[in-house]
């Protein structure tokens, strides 16, 4: 299994909503990271989780909480979020942090009302 | 930053064309990668090239690059409308920060 799933694969929310984004890998891959997606942007880099410690925040704002209960699952909860934070949300995941190859999933579309 | 910045930002070709992306960077590296984004989608992994390594062929792909000027190129030859895509460049590391990509399109 080389796949990264992500659920759900559309998602609307209000500004006063919170919701989970949800990330499964069963490759035994001990890095998971989480990317933003802006129309026509690069993916931007969110968070790094190694053997389920989180190892990089890029100074995300605190409405995005993420947890990586096990090895193989990586959630990203949203609470009071902004139109502004409407993107596309990649999960990815690698063999060890600093690996050579990402496997991403296919993503979250987020619309935030 | 290991931050790779492609270029062109955008191509449009025919069908049969080859096309040619470049990818420039600042700092020294152990391998570069490239990767393609069909829209809305996650990305794929083409292929990757170590530091040591001036050439390396995949399929239609050819990438090759040059640690002197730190600089990468994609050449994807015979190209098709499934090549229409965004493709990005990835030098690694701990932040695997993308560079701003290409955005290509192959008109049938």
């Amino acid at each position: 299994d080389t796949e990264v799933t992500q659920t759900p694969k559309h998602l609307v929310m209000g500004m006063t909503n919170k919701k989970s984004l949800k990330c499964e890998q069963h490759m035994g891959h001990r890095a998971m990271y989480w990317y933003k997606q802006k129309a026509k942007k690069p993916p931007e880099l969110m968070f790094v989780y190694s053997y389920e410690k989180l190892s990089i925040n890029e100074s995300v704002p605190s409405r995005f909480s993420p947890e990586c209960p096990n090895s193989s699952l990586l959630n990203l909860h949203l609470h009071a979020l902004q139109p502004e934070d409407s993107a596309l949300y990649l999960c990815a995941s690698s063999q060890l942090r600093g690996s050579e190859k990402l496997f991403f999933g296919s993503g979250t579309q987020l619309s935030v009302l | 930053s290991q931050q790779g910045e492609e270029d062109p930002q955008a191509l449009s070709i025919q069908e049969g064309e080859n096309a040619t992306m470049n990818c420039s960077y600042k700092t020294s590296i152990n391998n570069l990668q490239w990767y393609r984004q069909n829209s809305g989608r996650g990305l794929v992994h083409l292929i990757l090239i170590r530091s040591n390594e001036r050439e390396k062929h995949s399929g239609r792909l050819r990438v090759t690059l040059d640690t002197s000027k730190k600089s990468s190129s994609l050449l994807i030859t015979a190209s098709r409308a499934a090549d229409t895509a965004s493709y990005f460049c990835n030098t690694g590391g701990f932040k695997t920060i993308f560079g701003a990509g290409t955005r290509l399109f192959v008109k049938a």
